[in-house]
């Protein structure tokens, strides 16, 4: 089946570094995505990998391994609006996204 | 910008009523999808479209059914609801059903069935 995992929570301190992590099992690979998501809100588009390697926009990076079916999202600085869900998504080989459960993300002043 | 709308926010219904959501998107995107959010689990796609007059089933259609009569419309139906179906539903739009689309979500909306 298709599988992807990431923490459940994780909490870190305003001004610090968090990586969140995603691993992920799929049938095909077409690009992986990660999504922000507030509470109560919509989930709004972070980034997108399909090559190995790190990709960086801002605060953000996001970095993938194929091989290892891995990811990380990398938020340097953090600010109290990063307090969010965090989703990992992979499109597989029928252009599907498989969505992981996401994770919450507490900063702490 | 407006985006993607959906409506209504929030509704309360008790099991066997029928009701229908709307999403209306702006962005003359081909691609509409819908998907329920549970606790503890990712996005789950209910139905999707790629295109006006088109509908496909997603992972969890069973009890819904969609319609997309206009490219800017998909409306999503529960014909008899059911405790199950309570949920947040979120609608969303891409310009691609390929890697390059990026999804552009609408608000939600709350549902509860009792």
């Amino acid at each position: 089946g298709q599988n992807i995992d990431q923490p459940t929570e994780m909490t870190a301190t305003e001004g610090a570094i968090v990586q969140i992590n995603c691993t992920y099992q799929t049938s095909g690979f077409n690009g992986l995505f990660w999504y922000q998501q507030h509470a109560g809100e919509a989930p709004t588009f972070l980034s997108y990998n399909v090559l190995d390697g790190l990709e960086e926009k801002g605060r953000f990076s996001s970095f993938l391994s194929r091989s290892k079916g891995y990811s990380y999202l990398l938020l340097k600085e953090l600010q109290m609006k990063d307090s969010a869900s965090y989703l990992c998504a992979v499109m597989d080989s029928n252009y599907q996204l498989i969505w992981g459960a996401g994770t919450k993300l507490i900063i702490k002043p | 910008n407006a985006g993607v709308t959906q409506t209504p926010k929030f509704r309360v219904l008790k099991t066997g009523q029928s009701m229908t959501l709307l999403c209306a998107q702006d962005m003359n995107h081909e691609y509409m999808y819908w998907y329920r959010q549970d606790p503890g689990m990712g996005l789950r796609l209910i139905h999707y479209s790629v295109g006006e007059g088109t509908t496909a089933k997603g992972e969890v259609p069973d009890g819904y059914n969609v319609s997309r009569l206009k490219k800017q419309n998909f409306l999503l139906g529960l014909e008899s609801a059911a405790p199950s179906q309570t949920s947040v539903y979120f609608c969303a739009s891409s310009s691609s059903g390929r890697a390059t689309g990026e999804l552009f979500f609408g608000e939600g909306s709350r549902l509860t069935v009792l």
